[in-house]
């Protein structure tokens, strides 16, 4: 079956820096979509992807799709404390229902 | 409130317990589904339901049983459970169609085995 794949599991960041983390998936996705999920709270829907090679931007969130639709990244800049939490990506697979990656978990060092 | 509302918030049960946990979702959407986070774990999907019928059943142990009883509301029974089944239960709804549009969870039931 699909899988979705993220990379690094855990990314400690000192503020302002910059950084980027990545998604891979298995198969060719339809479409790709971002969570965050704060510390002690849940997942929350960030951005969705359909286009080949598209970007989004989201304020210091920019989210990319690969041009073969198997792999997205997201990048950070001026990273602040508010970025904590785990990151996830997330694509459908054969019947639709969403594949979710292991996350990324951030930290910021003040 | 993120639309999608479960309860208890918290839940701390005996092995020998039955209990029972709520969600109800105020969207429109048409399919719900359960969720197990684990510490140090990804998101496992446990069952979803569309239209009301329970469309996948991830090889989940018998001791939870989940109902589905409209679109809005989808209950996770819970019964002689262990303590490894200790974790976040999350509940998640969406509008299915060809494109998924993203899923809006509940703020989840952080459940204990003790």
């Amino acid at each position: 079956g699909q899988q979705v794949m993220q990379i690094p599991q855990y990314q400690h960041v000192q503020e302002g820096e910059d950084f980027t983390t990545y998604c891979n998936s298995s198969t060719t996705l339809s479409n790709i979509q971002w969570y965050k999920q704060r510390p002690g709270g849940h997942p929350v829907f960030l951005i969705q992807l359909v286009k080949s090679g598209e970007v989004k931007k989201q304020k210091r969130l920019t989210f990319q799709f690969g041009e073969a639709k198997k792999n997205s990244s997201l990048h950070i800049t001026a990273t602040q404390t508010t970025d904590v939490g785990t990151y996830f990506c997330a694509g459908p697979g054969n019947d639709y229902k969403l594949s979710f990656g292991a996350g990324t978990t951030v930290t910021v060092r003040a | 409130e993120t639309g999608v509302t479960q309860t208890p918030r918290h839940l701390v049960m005996g092995m020998t317990n039955k209990k029972s946990l709520k969600c109800e979702q105020h969207l429109g959407h048409n399919a719900m589904y359960w969720y197990k986070q684990s510490a140090k774990k990804p998101l496992e999907l446990m069952f979803v339901y569309s239209l009301e019928e329970r469309v996948e059943n991830n090889s989940v142990p018998s001791r939870f049983s989940p109902e589905c009883p409209n679109s809005s509301h989808l209950f996770l029974h819970l019964h002689t459970l262990q303590p490894e089944d200790s974790a976040l239960y999350l509940c998640a709804s969406s509008q299915e169609g060809f494109l998924n549009y993203g899923y809006t969870f509940g703020s989840g039931t952080r459940l204990t085995v003790v």
